[in-house]
């Protein structure tokens, strides 16, 4: 089984300064991918940045990284000097590499980003 | 060019009819997916196919069903429609096995049960 807590149902920043979102997930595989994704009010689904089980780096794209703690199964979302076209809801998500694959998200954090 | 579509976006329709939502990828991806999301905004799959294979069936009620003429395309047909269907449905697809790749998505279909 694979669960997904996304603890924070809503955040604000300020723009132009870093934001964390939280994500913390659940499963006794070794193999699989974390994702976050991003929904703008259009409601389209954006995905960010991954990062693999195995990976010994943590993933940057751009003004996103992701601050992988395996030990804590933790896989926290930093947006560096936000904007204000970063407010949106953000999903964590994971696929496990075996099985049938499928992608189990989290409830989502409302990120709001104010002038 | 559209990686992943979806039709129609918006579709507001009566308790009691039936209705069909189309996807199609263009990405060469093997298996696709549907996807319903809540009012509250919690995304939950529903089928997946992989190589027009049903692979994931997630307690859906019967009155729903994918069919996928080819890797390309998964339709979502959905019979006796109830007020509970109200929901934005997505289709995505990806690859199976590990990878950075990430499943792309549709823009949403927005069904409307009045």
């Amino acid at each position: 089984a694979q669960k997904i807590t996304q603890t924070q149902p809503g955040m604000f920043v300020q723009e132009k300064e870093a934001v964390t979102l939280d994500c913390t997930y659940d499963t006794s595989d070794q193999s699989y991918g974390l994702f976050w994704y991003k929904q703008p009010s259009s409601g389209e689904m954006i995905f960010l940045i991954y990062q693999g089980s195995y990976d010994e780096q943590n993933a940057t794209e751009g003004r996103y990284s992701l601050n992988f703690q395996k030990a804590r199964k933790s896989a926290n979302l930093v947006i560096s000097a936000s904007q204000l076209g970063d407010s949106a809801m953000y999903f964590c998500a994971m696929r496990l590499y075996t099985g049938f694959q499928k992608l189990v998200f989290g409830t989502g954090t409302r990120l709001l980003v104010s002038p | 060019d559209t990686a992943v579509s979806q039709t129609p976006k918006y579709l507001v329709t009566q308790m009691g009819n039936d209705k069909s939502i189309k996807c199609e990828q263009n990405l060469g991806h093997d298996t696709m997916y549907w996807y319903k999301q809540d009012s509250k905004k919690f995304l939950k799959i529903m089928f997946s196919y992989n190589n027009k294979e049903l692979i994931i069936n997630e307690t859906v009620p019967n009155r729903f069903s994918p069919k996928s003429p080819d890797k390309a395309h998964l339709n979502l047909h959905i019979n006796s429609l109830e007020l509970g269907d109200s929901a934005v449905y997505f289709c995505a697809s990806g690859r199976q096995g590990p990878s950075n790749q990430p499943q792309h998505f549709g823009d949403g279909t927005r069904l409307s049960i009045l």
